[in-house]
């Protein structure tokens, strides 16, 4: 069965520290996989996702970056992170097929920017 | 563009009472239209999808396109239905799930 980590659970960080979040999927090969970004009253914001290794698609210009270094691993980074990209981070991945595609999530991190 | 809009952030119901969650969305084209929940604690997982035409915890969902909406529906609300649901969209191709902003359900015992 496929499974979906994220690391770390949470996570306090300084104005202008650098960020690296991680997500890898087993189970399954070349999935779609996704971040989101869920704020309180903002819902949740699709920030980048792949269709593939090196194929990266931003939806909201800001400070974070993603890559996809190997086909089942996804990074969220940043090089100097700003209060207001404190939330919960969420990756998912799906089969990226037409009709009734899932996508399915992992547990979250929780980043805290102070 | 695509847009999906949840119009209420909390709705809170009585146990036993009926419940609807609006969503209303914008495509140009034919959509796939999914409801998402997230209950305490645990992950972000489907609820249901419209194309399934299914009942999942006692709840449905009908895509009404001349409304543009996909509203969910419960007769009778229980306590474990309290959570945060998300409705979503989907368009042509392989393209990724457009969420709403979520209402979260509370039903009161």
């Amino acid at each position: 069965s496929q499974t979906i980590h994220q690391w770390p659970a949470t996570l306090v960080q300084p104005v202008g520290s650098p960020l690296s979040l991680e997500c890898t999927v087993e189970g399954t090969s070349n999935p779609n996989l996704y971040w989101y970004r869920q704020a309180a009253g903002r819902g949740l914001q699709l920030l980048f996702y792949s269709v593939g290794i090196g194929q990266i698609s931003s939806e909201v210009p800001q400070n974070l970056s993603a890559s996809r270094p190997q086909d089942r691993q996804f990074i969220l980074s940043s090089k100097k992170l700003l209060l207001s990209d404190s939330g919960f981070y969420l990756c998912a991945w799906s089969l990226g097929l037409a009709g009734a595609d899932t996508q399915y999530f992992g547990p979250g991190t929780r980043l805290t920017v102070l | 563009a695509q847009r999906v809009t949840q119009p209420e952030k909390l709705l809170s119901v009585f146990k036993g009472a009926p419940v609807e969650l609006k969503c209303n969305y914008s495509y140009s084209g034919s959509p796939e239209l999914f409801w998402y929940v997230q209950y305490s604690r645990q992950r972000l997982q489907l609820l249901l999808r419209h194309i399934s035409r299914e009942s999942i915890k006692g709840f449905t969902a009908d895509l009404n396109k001349g409304e543009t909406s996909f509203h969910l529906k419960k007769p009778f609300a229980q306590e474990e239905d309290s959570a945060m649901y998300y409705c979503a969209l989907r368009g042509s191709g392989n393209t990724p799930l457009v969420f709403g902003k979520g209402t979260r359900l509370s039903v009161i015992a």
